[in-house]
């Protein structure tokens, strides 16, 4: 069965400074991994897909096989950031959740 | 709006009752997910169709719930005889089949007391 590991529930990171919400995963195949992003009062929305390797709002998040991991990772944060993030594992059209981390950046 | 929409936003209600949830998904849209969200977790997977075919259901869907999408536009998610584990946000997603499906559209959800 898949597994999505968030080991961070709350991240607290300067404006300017960089930041890496971390992504560990366990799959048998081959993986489709997501970030997916929830600001405050809004819906849940993907935020990026691995396979396309593009940056996103300045975030970037690159597949790590060996270390079975999918950091998100952005060099300058902004305080627009501030969000809940999730990391997601899509197999058989169903994704497969972490438990999120709370991102705030601080003035 | 053009996004998904789910009805009733929050729905209290007693130990025992049931309830039923409603999601119109983006109108071209034909695969409907259903997931569960308890706090502190990411949400979790609960039942997917494609059209009015229920293809994929969960463990976690138990007999007390149902799921149906008659016409392959709305769906419906019925809970019978509610617990308080019940309690949670629930939410629908769509998706489109093809070159776009790995992206899924999430509704605001459905906040579920079961006092």
């Amino acid at each position: 069965a898949q597994r999505v590991t968030q080991p961070e529930k709350l991240l607290s990171v300067f404006k300017g400074a960089p930041v890496e919400l971390k992504c560990n995963y366990s799959y048998s195949g081959s993986p489709e991994l997501f970030w997916y992003v929830q600001y405050s009062r809004q819906r849940l929305q993907l935020l990026l897909r691995h396979i396309s390797r593009e940056s996103i709002k300045g975030f970037t998040a690159d597949l790590n096989k060996g270390e079975t991991s999918f950091h998100l990772k952005k060099p300058f944060a902004q305080e627009e950031d501030s969000a809940m993030y999730y990391c997601a594992l899509r197999s058989r059209r169903q994704l497969t959740f972490g438990s999120g981390t709370q991102l705030t950046v601080l003035p | 709006d053009t996004g998904v929409s789910q009805d009733p936003r929050h729905k209290i209600t007693k130990r025992g009752q049931n309830v039923t949830f409603r999601c119109d998904p983006i109108s071209e849209h034909n695969r409907l997910y259903w997931y569960r969200q308890t706090l502190g977790q990411g949400p979790e997977f609960l039942t997917y169709f494609q059209n009015e075919a229920q293809l994929e259901k969960s463990r976690l869907l138990s007999d007390r719930f149902s799921a149906e999408r008659p016409k392959g536009s709305f769906s419906t998610l019925e809970i019978q005889r509610t617990e308080q584990g019940d309690s949670a946000m629930y939410l629908c997603a769509s998706s489109l089949s093809g070159a776009t499906d790995y992206e899924q559209y999430f509704g605001p959800g459905t906040r579920l007391t079961v006092t």
